[in-house]
């Protein structure tokens, strides 16, 4: 039984570029989840997917921000023109049903 | 107000004690709560999950559910130094989105 994959484990970017993450959840999963992570913080629900549907989406949620998951199966992030203050983990997490959610490695995300 | 709070710590307890983690929250709404541990520089890792009022134990642990006072816990029995880390507690609403308070430091001393 793989786990939660998330892809690249560390990305270091200039501020005004444009970055994706990707996501690969456990295989028989339906539902998939970002959150976003800081320092000394919980992690910050962003949005989740069951099977390819966006259901729910964070009002704090920039719309520099967008994710995908178009065959139900893995799932990319995009942040469009980054920020200072998009420096965090990126993590992103799976269900089945009403099952607890399992967590990715993560992808922590740098802006110099 | 956060939605789910706790007592960042650091909380330090001797090796073989009981550590007890609080958390409360207020969206009554919620269903389903779970307590995830993690370690530095790691991914939330889950521990235990409880749906309904009263206990639920397993192995060290025991989670604690009191919906009427909004009151989640959790005890680690025989306390031991790899238990140290960060503790998390998470309450899962209605929509299904989940709702994270910043942790508690737990220090297990041996």
């Amino acid at each position: 039984d793989t786990g939660v994959s998330q892809d690249p484990r560390h990305k270091i970017t200039k501020r005004g570029q444009n970055v994706t993450f990707r996501c690969d959840p456990i295989s028989e999963h339906n539902r998939l989840y970002w959150y976003r992570q800081t320092l000394g913080q919980g992690p910050e629900f962003l949005t989740y997917f069951q099977n390819e549907a966006q259901l729910e989406k964070s009002r704090l949620l920039s719309d520099r921000f967008s994710a995908e998951r178009p065959k139900g199966s893995f799932s990319t992030l995009e942040i469009q023109r980054t920020e200072q203050g998009d420096s965090a983990m990126y993590l992103c997490a799976s269900s089945s049903g009403e099952q607890p959610q399992h967590f990715g490695d993560g992808t922590r995300l740098s802006i110099l | 107000q956060k939605e789910v709070e706790q007592n960042s710590g650091p909380l330090s307890v001797p090796e073989g004690a009981i550590a007890s983690l609080n958390c409360t929250y207020s969206d009554r709404g919620s269903q389903s709560f779970f307590w995830y541990r993690q370690y530095s520089g790691k991914s939330p890792e889950l521990i235990m999950f409880i749906y309904s009022n009263g206990d639920k134990e397993d192995g060290r642990f025991t989670a604690q559910l009191n919906k009427a006072s909004q009151y989640v816990s959790l005890l680690i029995r025989d306390s031991q130094p790899s238990d140290s880390a960060t503790y998390l507690c998470a309450a899962r609403r209605i929509n299904n989105d989940m709702r994270f308070g910043a942790g508690t430091r737990l220090t297990v001393k041996p």
